[in-house]
């Protein structure tokens, strides 16, 4: 196994534009965590699956943005109409009990 | 709520010299301890870590211990290389009532060290 993989690396959209981030955890990690990080900050907590279910949501996760994980594999993130203040990475982890978590490179978005 | 602070960067230091990045935390619940380090254009890789009071994380040099009293891990290099250029994050963890491990993290500190 590689490690977490997420596609695509960069993404530039327009605003107003929906965009689809994908995540491919390590296969035997059932826990996965969605996270946010703009320039000069520490990451932040967006969301949190164990194997398909939606657990946890922050604050952060705005009614524009939606994720999923069918059958407890990969995972996506959807981000529709987006704005300016969108631009950022987002980071994608998994994890299993007793093991710490292994993040991904990222996908940076831009909204111009 | 959970909260992170650490020493603002950037901090530059000559190849050798001693490093010490302050962080101190807050949370609800007993967390477990973290240092994250990012390298330009790679995710965050753990550094180390410690899970109860009095305990030391260590790795490639680098050292912290868990101080309850003081409610810090301050992240420690006796002597920094070139390669150790990077950001530096400090988290921390406490179960969730949804059963997560999520990770607060602090704004992180930039280091940069010369030849």
């Amino acid at each position: 196994d590689t490690g977490v993989s997420q596609d695509p690396r960069h993404k530039i959209t327009k605003r107003g534009q929906n965009v689809t981030f994908r995540c491919d955890p390590i296969s035997e990690h059932n826990r996965l965590y969605w996270y946010r990080q703009t320039l000069g900050q520490g990451p932040e907590f967006l969301t949190y699956f164990q194997n398909e279910a939606q657990l946890e949501k922050s604050r952060l996760l705005s009614d524009r943005f939606s994720a999923e994980r069918p059958k407890g594999s990969f995972s996506t993130l959807e981000i529709q109409r987006t704005e300016q203040g969108d631009s950022a990475m987002y980071l994608c982890a998994s994890t299993i009990v007793g093991v710490g978590y292994t993040f991904g490179s990222g996908t940076r978005l831009t909204v111009v | 709520g959970n909260s992170v602070t650490q020493m603002e960067g950037p901090v530059t230091l000559s190849e050798e010299a001693f490093l010490t990045i302050n962080c101190t935390y807050t949370a609800t619940g007993y967390p477990s301890l973290f240092w994250y380090v990012q390298y330009p254009g790679e995710g965050l890789q753990l550094l180390l870590k410690a899970t109860k009071a009095d305990d030391k994380g260590s790795n490639k040099g680098f050292e912290a211990t868990y101080r309850k009293e003081t409610t810090s891990f301050h992240l420690e290099k006796g002597s920094v290389q070139v390669s150790d250029s990077a950001v530096y994050f400090c988290a921390l963890s406490v179960l969730s009532g949804a059963g997560s491990y999520q990770l607060t993290f602090g704004k992180g500190t930039k280091l940069s060290v010369i030849p």
